[in-house]
């Protein structure tokens, strides 16, 4: 099993620019999150789902948007990059009430 | 609300000597408490869990924790460390009866291990 994937590695956006982060399960779960990391500093909560066609807002949901069609997808969607979303994104994906499993990360230069 | 501080940003320990990683927490329910470990540039891995059953938990490589509710602390220790054992940790808390089980991070302490 692949776990969760998170696709791209690495990008670097102009001020202004929109992109998606991918991440998909393997896992069947039904839960799913999106978290930022910021230098120096712990993970935060950006939106989470608990399966498909339901979303809803963390801690940070401020200039993100997603959504969750399937039981597998969770995209994270960047409208109008800023450089304050200059992060390392994680995706994260459990059962109801299990361990969150963590995918690799996504590091976003914005410039 | 829920929140965890760790109280230490860096500990740095010699190889094969105890390794103590601090963290207390708060919480107006009982709570779910973790430990995650993050090696540099990979995601994070989960490395124990306390929820409410013993209150000494172990976990993988080595490492466990106790929880202390006199002392709202959960620390996380080893006896002996190992070069491998460098990372970041975070100590991370769950409101239990929150149906979204969202976790709340610290801060992280960054190990260093000296040979």
């Amino acid at each position: 099993n692949a776990g969760v994937t998170q696709t791209p590695k690495f990008r670097i956006l102009k001020i202004g620019q929109s992109m998606t982060l991918q991440c998909t399960q393997d896992m069947n779960h039904n839960y799913m999150y999106w978290y930022r990391q910021d230098p120096g500093m712990g993970l935060k909560l950006i939106y989470y789902s608990v399966g498909a066609g339901i979303t809803d807002k963390g801690e940070v949901p401020n200039g993100y948007n997603v959504s969750r069609s399937t039981t597998e997808d969770f995209p994270l969607r960047l409208e109008l990059a800023a450089p304050s979303q200059t992060s390392v994104y994680f995706c994260a994906s459990s059962r109801e009430g299990g361990t969150q499993y963590f995918g690799p990360g996504t590091r976003l230069t914005v410039l | 609300a829920q929140s965890v501080t760790q109280l230490d940003s860096h500990v740095s320990v010699s190889e094969g000597t105890p390794v103590l990683l601090r963290c207390n927490y708060s919480s107006s329910y009982s709570p779910s408490l973790f430990w995650y470990v993050q090696h540099p540039n990979k995601g994070l891995q989960l490395l124990l869990k306390y929820t409410s059953a013993a209150t000494l938990v172990k976990g993988i490589n080595g490492f466990e924790a106790e929880f202390k509710k006199s002392e709202t602390s959960f620390h996380l220790t080893k006896p002996s460390a190992h070069m491998s054992d460098a990372a970041e940790y975070f100590c991370v808390v769950s409101r239990s009866g929150d149906s979204s089980y969202k976790l709340i991070f610290g801060s992280g302490t960054r190990l260093l291990v000296r040979p």
